[in-house]
Protein backbone atom coordinates (compact mmCIF):
# COMPACT_ATOMS: atom_id res chain seq x y z
CA UNK A 1 0.00 0.00 0.00
CA UNK A 2 1.48 3.31 -0.77
CA UNK A 3 3.18 5.27 1.75
CA UNK A 4 3.77 8.98 2.98
CA UNK A 5 7.36 9.06 4.18
CA UNK A 6 8.80 11.13 6.79
CA UNK A 7 12.81 11.32 7.20
CA UNK A 8 14.34 11.53 10.18
CA UNK A 9 11.98 9.93 12.44
CA UNK A 10 13.53 11.56 15.22
CA UNK A 11 15.46 15.38 15.08
CA UNK A 12 16.95 16.98 18.01
CA UNK A 13 18.52 20.68 17.72
CA UNK A 14 20.10 23.61 19.29
CA UNK A 15 17.56 26.56 19.79
CA UNK A 16 18.14 28.82 17.22
CA UNK A 17 19.31 26.28 14.94
CA UNK A 18 17.58 25.76 11.41
CA UNK A 19 15.61 22.90 10.75
CA UNK A 20 14.35 20.90 7.70
CA UNK A 21 11.72 18.07 8.05
CA UNK A 22 11.49 15.85 5.22
CA UNK A 23 8.34 14.24 3.85
CA UNK A 24 7.80 12.26 0.11
CA UNK A 25 3.91 12.49 -0.28
CA UNK A 26 2.20 9.49 -2.27
CA UNK A 27 3.29 9.86 -6.03
CA UNK A 28 -0.36 10.64 -7.68
CA UNK A 29 -1.40 12.83 -4.71
CA UNK A 30 -1.90 16.60 -4.77
CA UNK A 31 -2.69 18.11 -1.78
CA UNK A 32 0.02 18.09 0.69
CA UNK A 33 -0.06 19.43 4.81
CA UNK A 34 1.62 19.19 7.78
CA UNK A 35 0.02 19.07 11.19
CA UNK A 36 2.04 19.25 14.29
CA UNK A 37 1.28 17.70 17.78
CA UNK A 38 2.60 19.16 21.21
CA UNK A 39 2.68 16.46 23.93
CA UNK A 40 -0.61 15.69 25.19
CA UNK A 41 -1.51 18.48 23.35
CA UNK A 42 -4.20 18.20 20.11
CA UNK A 43 -2.70 17.65 16.38
CA UNK A 44 -2.86 21.00 14.89
CA UNK A 45 -2.62 21.98 11.32
CA UNK A 46 -0.19 24.07 10.27
CA UNK A 47 -0.61 24.43 6.35
CA UNK A 48 -2.08 23.30 3.32
CA UNK A 49 -0.43 23.43 0.03
CA UNK A 50 -1.71 22.69 -3.63
CA UNK A 51 -0.53 23.44 -7.14
CA UNK A 52 3.15 25.04 -5.56
CA UNK A 53 1.73 26.92 -3.27
CA UNK A 54 0.25 27.69 0.07
CA UNK A 55 -3.31 27.19 0.10
CA UNK A 56 -4.09 28.11 3.83
CA UNK A 57 -2.23 28.46 7.12
CA UNK A 58 -2.72 28.69 10.56
CA UNK A 59 -1.62 31.43 13.05
CA UNK A 60 1.09 28.77 14.36
CA UNK A 61 2.59 29.00 10.45
CA UNK A 62 4.33 32.41 11.28
CA UNK A 63 7.44 33.74 9.08
CA UNK A 64 9.73 31.11 10.94
CA UNK A 65 8.26 28.44 8.85
CA UNK A 66 8.33 28.10 5.03
CA UNK A 67 7.40 24.78 3.13
CA UNK A 68 8.57 24.18 -0.24
CA UNK A 69 8.26 20.94 -2.98
CA UNK A 70 11.73 21.63 -4.84
CA UNK A 71 11.73 18.49 -6.91
CA UNK A 72 7.95 17.21 -7.29
CA UNK A 73 8.59 14.49 -5.23
CA UNK A 74 10.06 15.93 -1.42
CA UNK A 75 7.50 18.35 0.53
CA UNK A 76 9.84 20.01 2.99
CA UNK A 77 9.02 22.31 6.17
CA UNK A 78 11.93 24.62 7.50
CA UNK A 79 12.00 25.97 10.59
CA UNK A 80 13.98 28.90 10.29
CA UNK A 81 15.45 29.52 14.06
CA UNK A 82 14.10 26.95 16.47
CA UNK A 83 12.57 27.60 19.71
CA UNK A 84 12.00 25.15 22.20
CA UNK A 85 8.01 25.33 21.38
CA UNK A 86 8.87 24.20 18.30
CA UNK A 87 9.39 20.75 20.10
CA UNK A 88 6.86 18.62 18.73
CA UNK A 89 5.42 15.38 16.72
CA UNK A 90 5.16 16.96 13.16
CA UNK A 91 3.28 15.07 10.50
CA UNK A 92 3.42 15.09 6.64
CA UNK A 93 0.22 13.84 4.98
CA UNK A 94 -1.27 13.98 1.52
CA UNK A 95 -4.25 13.71 -0.45
CA UNK A 96 -5.68 12.86 -3.77
CA UNK A 97 -8.84 14.87 -3.49
CA UNK A 98 -9.28 17.21 -0.43
CA UNK A 99 -12.01 16.54 2.46
CA UNK A 100 -13.90 13.45 2.03
CA UNK A 101 -11.42 11.25 1.18
CA UNK A 102 -9.45 11.17 4.35
CA UNK A 103 -5.51 11.86 4.35
CA UNK A 104 -2.51 9.48 4.21
CA UNK A 105 -0.53 10.62 6.76
CA UNK A 106 3.11 9.99 7.90
CA UNK A 107 4.47 8.16 10.92
CA UNK A 108 5.73 11.90 11.96
CA UNK A 109 9.19 13.16 12.78
CA UNK A 110 9.67 14.04 16.72
CA UNK A 111 11.69 16.97 16.84
CA UNK A 112 13.44 18.11 19.91
CA UNK A 113 14.66 21.19 20.51
CA UNK A 114 17.26 21.50 23.35
CA UNK B 1 -15.15 27.98 15.11
CA UNK B 2 -14.27 24.46 14.67
CA UNK B 3 -13.19 22.38 17.37
CA UNK B 4 -13.01 18.71 18.67
CA UNK B 5 -13.46 17.13 22.23
CA UNK B 6 -12.71 14.10 22.89
CA UNK B 7 -13.01 11.75 26.16
CA UNK B 8 -9.40 12.08 27.69
CA UNK B 9 -7.60 8.67 28.16
CA UNK B 10 -5.94 6.66 29.16
CA UNK B 11 -8.76 3.92 28.59
CA UNK B 12 -7.54 0.40 29.81
CA UNK B 13 -10.04 -2.56 28.67
CA UNK B 14 -9.72 -6.01 29.42
CA UNK B 15 -10.26 -8.15 25.47
CA UNK B 16 -13.60 -8.91 24.19
CA UNK B 17 -15.08 -5.73 26.56
CA UNK B 18 -17.23 -3.16 25.38
CA UNK B 19 -15.23 0.31 23.74
CA UNK B 20 -16.81 3.62 23.86
CA UNK B 21 -14.73 6.82 23.21
CA UNK B 22 -16.91 9.78 23.49
CA UNK B 23 -16.21 12.61 20.65
CA UNK B 24 -17.83 15.98 20.68
CA UNK B 25 -17.63 18.80 17.66
CA UNK B 26 -18.43 22.12 17.30
CA UNK B 27 -18.15 23.20 13.70
CA UNK B 28 -19.78 26.38 11.58
CA UNK B 29 -20.68 24.85 8.84
CA UNK B 30 -21.76 21.06 7.55
CA UNK B 31 -18.67 18.97 8.42
CA UNK B 32 -17.16 15.93 7.57
CA UNK B 33 -16.46 13.39 10.30
CA UNK B 34 -13.55 11.04 11.09
CA UNK B 35 -11.46 8.88 13.60
CA UNK B 36 -8.03 8.25 13.05
CA UNK B 37 -5.95 5.50 14.70
CA UNK B 38 -2.02 5.58 15.95
CA UNK B 39 -0.43 2.30 16.18
CA UNK B 40 2.96 2.93 17.90
CA UNK B 41 5.53 3.56 15.75
CA UNK B 42 3.04 4.49 12.81
CA UNK B 43 1.43 7.50 11.37
CA UNK B 44 -2.38 8.41 12.01
CA UNK B 45 -4.10 6.17 9.30
CA UNK B 46 -7.80 6.44 8.84
CA UNK B 47 -10.58 4.21 10.48
CA UNK B 48 -13.53 5.18 9.17
CA UNK B 49 -15.55 8.29 8.31
CA UNK B 50 -19.10 10.08 7.58
CA UNK B 51 -19.89 12.59 5.35
CA UNK B 52 -23.48 14.17 6.58
CA UNK B 53 -26.00 13.66 9.51
CA UNK B 54 -26.89 9.72 10.43
CA UNK B 55 -24.23 8.26 8.14
CA UNK B 56 -22.54 5.36 10.36
CA UNK B 57 -19.22 4.69 9.19
CA UNK B 58 -17.33 1.42 9.98
CA UNK B 59 -14.34 -0.76 9.64
CA UNK B 60 -12.56 -3.41 11.40
CA UNK B 61 -15.41 -3.94 13.91
CA UNK B 62 -15.30 -0.30 14.66
CA UNK B 63 -18.20 2.14 14.27
CA UNK B 64 -19.67 5.41 14.40
CA UNK B 65 -22.94 7.29 14.32
CA UNK B 66 -22.67 10.90 12.63
CA UNK B 67 -25.64 12.57 14.92
CA UNK B 68 -25.81 16.11 14.25
CA UNK B 69 -28.57 16.58 16.72
CA UNK B 70 -26.27 16.20 19.71
CA UNK B 71 -22.67 17.21 17.67
CA UNK B 72 -21.19 13.54 18.54
CA UNK B 73 -19.27 11.13 16.41
CA UNK B 74 -18.86 8.54 19.08
CA UNK B 75 -16.71 5.57 18.26
CA UNK B 76 -17.59 1.71 19.68
CA UNK B 77 -16.53 -1.54 19.48
CA UNK B 78 -18.29 -4.58 20.58
CA UNK B 79 -15.24 -6.68 21.73
CA UNK B 80 -11.86 -4.99 21.39
CA UNK B 81 -8.71 -7.27 21.12
CA UNK B 82 -5.03 -6.82 22.02
CA UNK B 83 -3.75 -5.25 18.57
CA UNK B 84 -6.25 -2.41 18.88
CA UNK B 85 -4.16 -1.09 21.42
CA UNK B 86 -3.93 2.37 19.69
CA UNK B 87 -3.91 5.59 20.44
CA UNK B 88 -7.64 7.35 18.76
CA UNK B 89 -7.80 10.41 16.85
CA UNK B 90 -11.51 12.39 16.34
CA UNK B 91 -11.83 14.86 13.37
CA UNK B 92 -13.69 17.26 11.40
CA UNK B 93 -13.01 18.61 8.18
CA UNK B 94 -15.52 21.56 7.36
CA UNK B 95 -16.98 22.08 4.21
CA UNK B 96 -17.27 25.74 4.63
CA UNK B 97 -15.47 28.11 1.43
CA UNK B 98 -12.65 29.10 4.00
CA UNK B 99 -11.26 25.85 4.16
CA UNK B 100 -10.93 24.81 0.33
CA UNK B 101 -8.76 22.26 1.27
CA UNK B 102 -10.63 20.39 3.78
CA UNK B 103 -7.98 21.53 6.72
CA UNK B 104 -8.89 18.68 9.63
CA UNK B 105 -9.61 19.97 13.45
CA UNK B 106 -8.34 17.18 15.89
CA UNK B 107 -9.30 16.24 19.30
CA UNK B 108 -5.93 15.18 22.00
CA UNK B 109 -6.68 11.60 21.07
CA UNK B 110 -6.95 8.77 23.65
CA UNK B 111 -5.07 6.04 24.49
CA UNK B 112 -6.65 2.64 24.26
CA UNK B 113 -5.08 -0.60 25.87
CA UNK B 114 -6.00 -3.44 25.56
CA UNK B 115 -4.71 -6.53 27.88
CA UNK B 116 -5.27 -10.39 27.36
Amino acid sequence: EPEVTQTPSHQVTQMGQEVILRCVPISNHLYFYWYRQILGQKVEFLVSFYNNEISEKSEIFDDQFSVERPDGSNFTLKIRSTKLEDSAMYFCASNILPRDLGYTFGSGTRLTVV
Amino acid sequence: GNSVTQMEGPVTLSEEAFLTINCTYTATGYPSLFWYVQYPGEGLQLLLKATKADDKGSNKGFEATYRKETTSFHLEKGSVQVSDSAVYFCALSDKDRGSTLGRLYFGRGTQLTVWP
